[in-house]
């Protein structure tokens, strides 16, 4: 049973426009989400982070935001690059302190 | 500093085959980790350990098997290997549980045919 799910699998912007990611989860004992950015070939690396008692956590480009009550989360990144052509994973902590996955967005960077 | 390595990068393997993915961290993390990722899905986990000589199983664990006889290493052992278990592998450490942020390694793409 997918707890964490990302229904879009891919993502199209221009460079200098703002991509949108969600995700969406379902169940309320998750008390952390982060997201991961991956590219081909490599292994996933961490991008940001949001506890469960924050709606909005931001680091430079990259904002993420916390909706509980819709049990949804949003990674932005304004301005989009040509770097940030991945795929970006959401994943929560569960109680045991073990993280589950969405299956991921493949974000494309066009000039 | 390497991180997280992880050996082979690739691999094809027969059915009922067996082999074994290495993973070795530089870290000095206690919690390490080992999922897979199938086409157009998330990561699954398949086993962890917190610590030297204690592991458990992840959500997907059948088919495999772990030890974890030193901090740095975390070897994934695959007996009688299936066409189900053709996936990419990847391997990653923690500093601590609530450390929610893991450290992945490149990956070991495996093939069973």
């Amino acid at each position: 049973d997918q707890q964490v799910k990302q229904n879009s699998p891919s993502l199209s912007v221009q460079e200098g426009r703002i991509s949108i990611l969600n995700c969406d989860y379902t169940n309320s004992m998750f008390d952390y989400f982060l997201w991961y950015k991956k590219y081909p070939a490599e292994g996933p690396t961490f991008l940001i982070s949001i506890s469960s008692i924050k709606d909005k956590n931001e680091d430079g480009r990259f904002t993420v935001f916390l909706n509980k009550s819709a049990k949804h989360l949003s990674l932005h990144i304004v301005p989009s690059q040509p770097g940030d052509s991945a795929v970006y994973f959401c994943a929560a902590n569960d109680s045991w302190g073990k993280l589950q996955f969405g299956a991921g967005t493949q974000v494309v960077v066009t000039p | 500093n390497a991180g997280v390595t992880q050996t082979p990068k690739f691999r094809i393997l027969k059915i009922g085959q067996s082999m074994t993915l290495q993973c070795t961290q530089d870290m000095n993390h206690n919690y390490m980790y080992w999922y897979r990722q199938d086409p157009g899905m998330g990561l699954k986990l398949i086993y962890y350990s917190v610590g030297a000589g204690i592991t458990d199983k992840g959500e997907v664990p059948n088919g495999y098997n772990v030890s974890r006889s030193t901090t740095e290493d975390f070897p994934l052992r695959l007996e009688l290997a299936a066409p189900s278990q053709t996936s990419v592998y990847f391997c990653a450490s923690s500093y601590r549980r609530g450390s929610y942020e893991q450290y992945f390694g490149p990956g070991t793409r495996l093939t069973v045919t």
